[in-house]
């Protein structure tokens, strides 16, 4: 399975915090994309690595890629409590696979 | 700005009841999917349909059929609901941009079956 697995399972943290949370998965890939999740609503695309890029910014999100380690991590920088969710790892093609998620809670 | 749109968004159905779940998109895009994700858990998949006129079986089709009526819209039915069903289920599009596909979601339904 090319399935991408979250960690940690949950995070919590205080504002201004960075949150790191970490995908592995286990075959070659072309690109790794990371997905938010608020409470009861669909995902959310925030940002897709290619696999030769190392590293990947969009505002307060930092995304690495370590192909050789089958590893991608997300980090968010300078945390509000608007970013609790759930950030899930995708790989694939057409038949795109989700981890099970990271659940961030950032307290105010 | 509609995006994906799904109908509908609450539904409950007593066990042998059968129903179709519709998606409709706005963008254009040639490839539509169905997941489904159950609590604390992501999402699988359970049919996709690359371009119109083509569907494939994703990881748990089994209990499931789906129509890509046009480029727009990708229904998903149920033909004999069961527990194993509840669920909440995720309508999704996208079109490929250099090779990635990158996943516009609609807000979901929730599927109580008892």
């Amino acid at each position: 399975s090319q399935q991408g697995e979250e960690d940690p399972q949950a995070l919590s943290i205080q504002e201004g915090e960075n949150a790191t949370m970490n995908c592995s998965y286990k075959t070659s890939i072309n690109n790794l994309q990371w997905y938010r999740q608020n409470s009861g609503r669909g995902l959310v695309h925030l940002i897709l690595i290619r696999s030769n890029e190392r590293e990947k910014h969009s505002g307060r999100l930092r995304v690495t890629l370590d192909t050789s380690k089958k590893s991608s991590s997300l980090l968010i920088t300078a945390s509000r409590a608007a970013d609790t969710a759930s950030y899930f790892c995708a790989i694939g093609g057409f038949k795109t696979i989700f981890g099970a998620g990271t659940r961030l809670f950032v307290k105010a | 700005n509609a995006g994906v749109t799904q109908t509908p968004k609450f539904q409950v159905l007593k066990t042998g009841q059968s129903m179709t779940l519709q998606c409709a998109q706005d963008m254009n895009h040639n490839s539509m999917y169905w997941y489904r994700q159950d609590p604390g858990m992501g999402l699988r998949l359970i049919y996709y349909s690359a371009s119109e006129g083509t569907t494939d079986k994703g990881e748990v089709p089994n209990g499931y059929n789906v129509s890509r009526l046009n480029k727009r819209e990708f229904s998903l039915r149920l033909e004999s609901a069961a527990p194993s069903q509840t669920s909440v289920y995720f309508c999704a599009s996208s079109d490929s941009s250099q090779g990635a596909r990158t996943a516009f979601f609609g807000q979901g339904t929730r599927l109580t079956v008892v």
